[in-house]
């Protein structure tokens, strides 16, 4: 495997489920983020680790919930999700998020519906 | 607050020319990424801009004017494979990654 990878690719999950998304790195880097991506709407920013260290929170609902065990792999717990969470959820990486000009290496996504 | 403009459609011709624009305005400023994004795939990086003027890479371009708070992508000799989403990012005072809502790029025969 190669680059970021997410799992599952799709999530269908009840509005009383508990689930968690996946994601894992295999590029060394230092910092993993989580994005949620709506349609016609800009990227928002919902967790930082830098170095394994949480470093944001943009005010996160707290059904969501974060884990970051090493380096490589980040977690998304998620549960009493709402139908207005259904979106694409993504995973990215970086050298580390102190630089300005780091680029960040992004997963495909997981298409999340809640019913 | 913080914002970034980007027009949310476009259609252009194979084998011409496209201009994306950009313009922000954010607390402070550490840079312009582009990414590119496909129907159902991950973004992907093209371009960072710190300093004004245009960068060239291949058929893609990218400009910066920082004191006009203005970007644009030029994409050359266009390609069925460029139709895709082209999100512009800049990087505020605190390092903060400010998100475009996308510019969906179609590209007709």
């Amino acid at each position: 495997e190669t680059g970021v990878t997410q799992t599952p690719r799709h999530l269908v999950m009840g509005m009383t489920n508990k689930k968690s998304l996946k994601c894992e790195q295999h590029l060394g880097h230092n910092a993993m983020y989580w994005y949620k991506q709506s349609a016609k709407k800009p990227l928002e920013l919902m967790f930082v680790y830098n170095f394994k260290e949480q470093t944001e929170n943009n005010s996160v609902p707290s059904r969501f919930s974060p884990e970051c065990p090493n380096s490589s792999h980040l977690f998304l717990h998620l549960h009493t999700l709402q139908p207005e969470d259904s979106a694409l959820y993504l995973c990215a990486s970086s050298q580390d998020d102190a630089r300005p000009n780091y680029e960040q290496y992004f997963g495909p996504g997981t298409r999340l519906t809640v019913t | 607050g913080q914002n970034i403009d980007q027009p949310t459609e476009m259609t252009a011709t194979e084998g011409a020319i496209v201009q994306i624009n950009c313009t922000y305005q954010t607390s402070g400023f550490n840079g312009l990424f582009w990414y590119q994004q496909h129907a159902g795939e991950a973004p992907t990086f093209l371009s960072y801009n710190v300093l004004d003027g245009l960068e060239e890479k291949g058929r893609f371009s990218s400009f910066l004017s920082r004191s006009k708070g203005y970007s644009y992508l030029l994409l050359k000799e266009l390609q069925m494979k460029d139709s895709a989403s082209y999100l512009c990012a800049v990087r505020d005072s605190n390092y903060q990654l400010i998100w475009g809502a996308g510019t969906k790029l179609i590209i007709k025969p």
